[in-house]
């Protein structure tokens, strides 16, 4: 079975200033997808960002990065110029490419929680 | 509202009670994920539905939960005799289809507080 593991179970950023959250998954196959999503108070959970194995070239979107070491199996999300609407709690999911019966589910870590300061 | 909606948005009941939880997807999206999250912990997947027959309900924890989906519809997850390990939010998503790159697009969940 897959396991996601986020080390950080709070982090903190002054407003304008770079952060980067950390995660590591353990998984025997070689083909899956990754992904960061971001859950407000509202609980409403936001896809982020989003990286398939099998592309060397990490993921951008605007401000969100992602740094995606396959072979140390770590996913880690570089949040530039952090604004205060960036705070929330940070989720690293991964999901398996093997099929549409067992491989749909998302498998979560514990979450990282981030507070942006003014 | 394209969105995934949930209801009620919170629920409070007492140890023993059934209650259903009803998740209405984006239109159109043939999959659609219940997932529980509890205070302070990320979410853990309980059932997938591709159309209206669940390939994949490895995730229920006990035969107390089940859940069902009309079509490629609404979906309603049942609790029976709750207990207070059962309260949790409860997340429903949907997804255009279920391979791995399809976005799953996420409800605001159900706050259910069992005393």
């Amino acid at each position: 079975a897959q396991t996601v593991t986020q080390s950080q179970p709070e982090m903190s950023v002054q407003e304008a200033e770079t952060v980067t959250l950390s995660c590591t998954y353990d998984t025997s196959e070689s083909d899956y997808y990754l992904f960061w999503y971001k859950q407000p108070p509202s609980r409403q959970m936001i896809l982020v960002i989003r990286q398939e194995a099998y592309k060397q070239q990490n993921a951008t979107e605007n401000r969100f990065s992602v740094n995606f070491q396959k072979a140390a199996k770590s996913f880690s999300l570089k949040i530039s110029d952090s604004q205060l609407g960036d705070a929330a709690m940070y989720f690293c999911a991964y999901r398996s490419a093997r099929g549409e019966t067992s491989g749909s589910r998302l498998t979560f870590g514990e979450g990282t929680q981030l507070t942006v300061n003014p | 509202g394209a969105g995934v909606s949930q209801s009620p948005s919170n629920k409070v009941t007492e140890k023993g009670k059934d209650v259903e939880l009803r998740c209405d997807p984006i239109s159109g999206h043939t999959a659609l994920y219940w997932y529980r999250q509890r205070l302070g912990q990320g979410l853990e997947f309980l059932i997938y539905f591709q159309g209206n027959s669940a390939p994949d309900k490895s995730g229920l924890p006990s035969d107390r939960f089940s859940a069902e989906r009309t079509g490629e519809s609404v979906s309603t997850l049942t609790i029976q005799r709750t207990q207070q390990e059962d309260s949790a939010v409860y997340l429903c998503a949907s997804s255009l289809g279920a391979g791995g790159w399809e976005t799953q697009y996420f409800g605001p969940g159900t706050r259910l507080l069992v005393l």
